[in-house]
């Protein structure tokens, strides 16, 4: 079946420094592949998405690139802020007849300090 | 309305009752979704509707959870004879469904349950 694994957190950062949260997955076909945000308090939100490989989502300064040939999809940031504190969850859909259904990955929080 | 609207926002409850859960998606979905968000498993799936077609049921935890969506519409998840296992943020999400290209799916701010 269907999984994403995503770098285990909790990650601490100072503002302005430069993100990277690991995503890879395992899927068969074609999936597309989603970075979803949790701000404290909040549901979960949209922030990008690459729906084919070499494809880049990007979004308030976050990106991400489809990479089919290492099956990743790693988040990237180059200055966070303090705002940007919040959990991420790396997803995709599957291709053919489960592509309605997202599949996570645990989810990464991240602390950004003044 | 402009989101996916749930409610209640928090329930407690006592172990052993039923809880029923709302889930009001974005007008003109005709897909929509239950996931159950919780510390131990992270964010499960639990049930999937589309338009007329017979719902995915596959991911409900057990025969105590149902769910239902009248019209086309407005879904509600319903947990009978609670376990304290049952404590979780209950998702609803909606999308418009296309077969390929890779839905957006909105979610709402979750309903909170503990049951005590």
């Amino acid at each position: 079946g269907n999984s994403v694994t995503q770098m285990e957190g909790p990650v601490t950062l100072s503002e302005e420094a430069f993100l990277t949260i690991n995503c890879t997955y395992t899927a068969t076909g074609y999936p597309s592949l989603f970075w979803y945000v949790q701000y404290p308090g909040e549901g979960l939100q949209l922030l990008l998405k690459a729906t084919k490989a070499d494809d880049k989502g990007s979004n308030k300064g976050f990106e991400a690139t489809y990479r089919k040939e290492t099956t990743s999809f790693h988040l990237e940031k180059g200055s966070v802020q303090v705002s940007d504190s919040a959990v991420y969850f790396c997803a995709l859909t599957g291709s053919g007849g489960s592509n309605y259904k997202l599949t996570f990955g645990k989810g990464t929080l991240l602390t950004v300090n003044p | 309305g402009a989101g996916v609207s749930q409610s209640p926002s928090n329930k407690v409850t006592e172990k052993g009752k039923d809880v029923e859960l709302r889930c009001d998606p974005i007008s003109g979905h005709t897909a929509l979704y239950w996931y159950r968000q919780s510390l131990g498993q992270g964010l499960e799936f639990l049930i999937y509707f589309q338009g007329n077609s017979a719902p995915d049921k596959s991911g409900l935890p057990s025969d105590r959870f149902s769910a239902e969506r009248t019209g086309g519409s407005v879904s509600t998840l319903t947990i009978q004879r609670t376990q304290q296992e049952d404590s979780a943020v209950y998702l609803c999400a909606s999308s418009t469904y296309r077969a390929s290209s890779g839905n957006t799916i909105y979610f709402g701010e979750g309903s909170w349950l503990t049951v005590v």
